[in-house]
């Protein structure tokens, strides 16, 4: 299968710790994507990479959150200091740089719970 | 700001009957694009159908088919012969394209598919 990877699936942590996750995009896409979805809501844009320049960062993004693409390849999204209310799926999606395909395909998120 | 508003938080259809979810949306854009995703449980979302406000023909795909009427900003979904395949949560999503192509979701809308 050579779809979106995420890493962990689930992830369970203590408030005030910080934790990092992992998206594999699809190979040959060079645009990538986070979101995060909070219990009953439709998922919200958190931050854009085109390979590996960091072009748009949503104002959800608190200083706390850091996402980097080194290469162009993997992406991380890291939390530091975790909050309560930072407990949400987090979803990577990656796509072509072809205006002509525009389909993000989503990963399976990683589940975060901060205790 | 664009917004997208699911009003039906739930459905209910039952296997081989036709169900259509809502969706409205408000931009000042002209030229966008609009998609319904499907986020089946704990399993990752798939895009079921998309369609550019260009194009004055309503998209279609197999069983799912969209009504987009433009100057009212609604993009409703038809689900044809429904499947119990098709029980998830639909979420109507809406891109200006852009540098981005960053996704706005609504809150969705959970269908059951009764047997």
């Amino acid at each position: 299968d050579t779809g979106v990877s995420q890493d962990p699936r689930h992830k369970i942590t203590k408030r005030g710790q910080n934790v990092t996750f992992r998206c594999d995009p699809i190979s040959e896409h060079n645009r990538l994507y986070w979101y995060r979805q909070t219990l009953g809501q439709g998922p919200e844009f958190l931050t854009y990479f085109q390979n590996e320049a960091q072009l748009e960062k949503s104002r959800l993004l608190s200083d706390r959150f850091s996402a980097e693409r080194p290469k162009g390849s993997f992406s991380t999204l890291e939390i530091q200091r975790t909050e309560q209310g930072d407990s949400a799926m987090y979803l990577c999606a990656s796509s072509p740089n072809s205006p002509l395909d525009y389909e993000q395909y989503f990963g399976p998120g990683t589940r975060l719970t901060v205790t | 700001a664009q917004t997208v508003t699911q009003s039906q938080p739930e459905m209910s259809v039952q296997e081989a009957e036709t169900v259509t979810l809502s969706c409205t949306y408000d931009t000042s854009e002209s030229d966008y694009y609009l998609f319904w995703y499907k986020q089946p449980p704990s399993r990752q979302m798939i895009l079921v159908i998309r369609q550019e406000a260009y194009k004055q023909q309503n998209a279609t795909e197999n069983r799912f088919s969209v009504n987009f009427q433009k100057a009212a900003k609604s993009f409703s979904l038809k689900i044809s012969d429904s499947q119990l395949g098709d029980a998830a949560m639909y979420f109507c999503a809406y891109s200006n394209g852009g540098a981005t192509n960053k996704l706005i979701f609504g809150t969705g809308t959970l269908l059951a598919v009764q047997p």
